[in-house]
This record gives structure tokens, C-alpha cells and sequence, in this order.
């Protein structure tokens, strides 16, 4: 079964970077599929915010593309999300998961929360 | 304000249906037979109940289906249980690689 879990800062000050890291297990990122990130605001529905395939060729959300980046590492069996220049908007629970190209999101993880402080 | 638009509550009592629209556009949803649909129950992991519309992953019950008429599809749950209660949120793919979700329906069994 496979299995993704989230881990990184519950807090961040506004205007910094968010750095968030996916630890796969059940799986080869090595082997295929899309990982990627989404996101849901606090009484929000969820956001996708980008996927990379494990070849390293990415796909972002438009209005986040330009503060974005998704980086895969195969030795690690993980990959991470970092966010540029953060604000109040960005406060969210994130999450990973491994997806089927844009289709859809076959295994999450449980989220985490991040908060984004002034 | 989500891509996709659902209505923000359903109910239905024990063995019932209920059924829950996500209507989008024909950049999405009408575009496209690549819609799913997810359940999350607090704490959980969302979990994939049906993708490209109708299909069930190993491990969902028949009594989930989903369907797509236009830029509205649908998801039904039958027989309702009290293990049915979670948010459900739907998914389309909106070209080049792209997903966009709708903000969520909370099923309530009564």
C-alpha cells in the first residue's frame, strides 16, 4: 500500500520561504507517476498547486507558478514543495499525493497545517 | 472562491440516496471524462471514491457512482451509512496537466 506523509514548519513568517517535504514508502518515486502538492485553505476547497513526473518535467497552478517549486528526491524516496515570498493567503493544509497526471489524486497524505504569520 | 462549483451541504437518512452535483465548465468538467471524486473524514487521508467519472477504484463499494451530463457531473451514494458521513470533494482535469477542485459538499446522515 502506498503510503505519503507530510513534515515541515506549522509556521511561517509572511514573506519567507514555506519548505515542506513528502516522504513516500509502498512505492518507487523512481518507477512512474505523478507527485504533487495541493492544498486547502482553512473553509476552503482544495488547490492544486503543481506536479512533477519523477523524470523531472513539472506542472504548476498559473497563480502560483511564479513562486513555486517541486523537487524529487529518488535517493530519498521523497519530494518537497517550497514557496516563495509567503502572505496570510497561504495558510493551509497541505498535502501530497501521487497523482495520475492532472486526471486524479490516487494517494494522499494526511495533510499538515501551515500557518503564515505577520 | 473553488473552479468548480457544489452545493455546500446534503443530508439523507440511513439506506437512502443522495446525490451531489459539481458543475463546471466545458474547460474542465464538459471538456473532459477525467472526473473524481473524494471523500475526508476529519483527520483522514482523502480518500479516491471514483475517477473519469464512473469508475471505482478496488475497494469502493457499488453503492458510490458517479456520472456526467455536460458541465455537471454527479456523484451518488446508495444505501446510505453512517460511515458515508465526510466532506466529498470533486476533481476535473482542466487541460495541460492541470486539476481543479470543487469546494466541497458535506454529507450528513441523519
Amino acid at each position: 500500500q502506498v503510503h505519503l506523509q507530510e513534515s515541515g514548519p506549522g509556521l511561517v513568517k509572511s514573506s519567507e520561504t514555506l519548505s515542506l517535504t513528502c516522504d513516500v514508502s509502498g512505492y518507487s518515486i523512481s518507477s512512474g507517476f505523478f507527485w504533487g502538492w495541493i492544498r486547502q485553505p482553512p473553509g476552503k476547497g482544495p488547490e492544486w498547486i503543481g506536479s512533477m513526473v519523477h523524470s523531472g518535467t513539472a506542472y504548476f497552478n498559473s497563480a502560483l507558478k511564479s513562486r513555486a517549486t517541486i523537487s524529487i528526491d529518488t535517493s530519498k524516496n521523497q519530494f518537497s514543495l517550497t514557496l516563495r515570498s509567503v502572505t496570510a493567503a497561504d495558510t493551509a493544509v497541505y498535502f501530497c499525493g501521487r497523482l495520475f497526471g492532472g486526471d486524479y489524486v490516487a494517494y494522499w497524505g494526511r495533510g499538515t497545517l501551515v500557518t503564515v504569520s505577520s | 472562491q473553488s473552479a468548480l462549483t457544489q452545493p455546500p451541504s446534503a443530508s439523507g437518512s440511513p439506506g437512502q440516496s443522495v446525490t451531489i452535483s459539481c458543475t463546471g465548465t466545458s474547460s474542465d468538467v464538459g471538456g473532459y471524462d477525467h472526473v473524481s471524486w473524494y471523500q475526508h473524514r476529519p483527520g483522514q487521508a482523502p480518500k479516491l471514491m471514483i475517477f473519469d467519472v464512473a469508475n471505482r477504484p478496488s475497494g469502493v463499494p457499488d453503492r458510490f457512482s458517479g456520472s456526467k451530463s455536460g458541465n455537471t457531473a454527479s456523484l451518488t451514494v446508495s444505501g446510505l451509512q453512517a460511515d458515508d458521513e465526510a466532506d466529498y470533494y470533486c476533481s476535473s482535469y482542466g487541460g495541460s496537466n492541470n486539476m481543479v477542485f470543487g469546494g466541497g459538499t458535506k454529507v450528513t446522515v441523519l
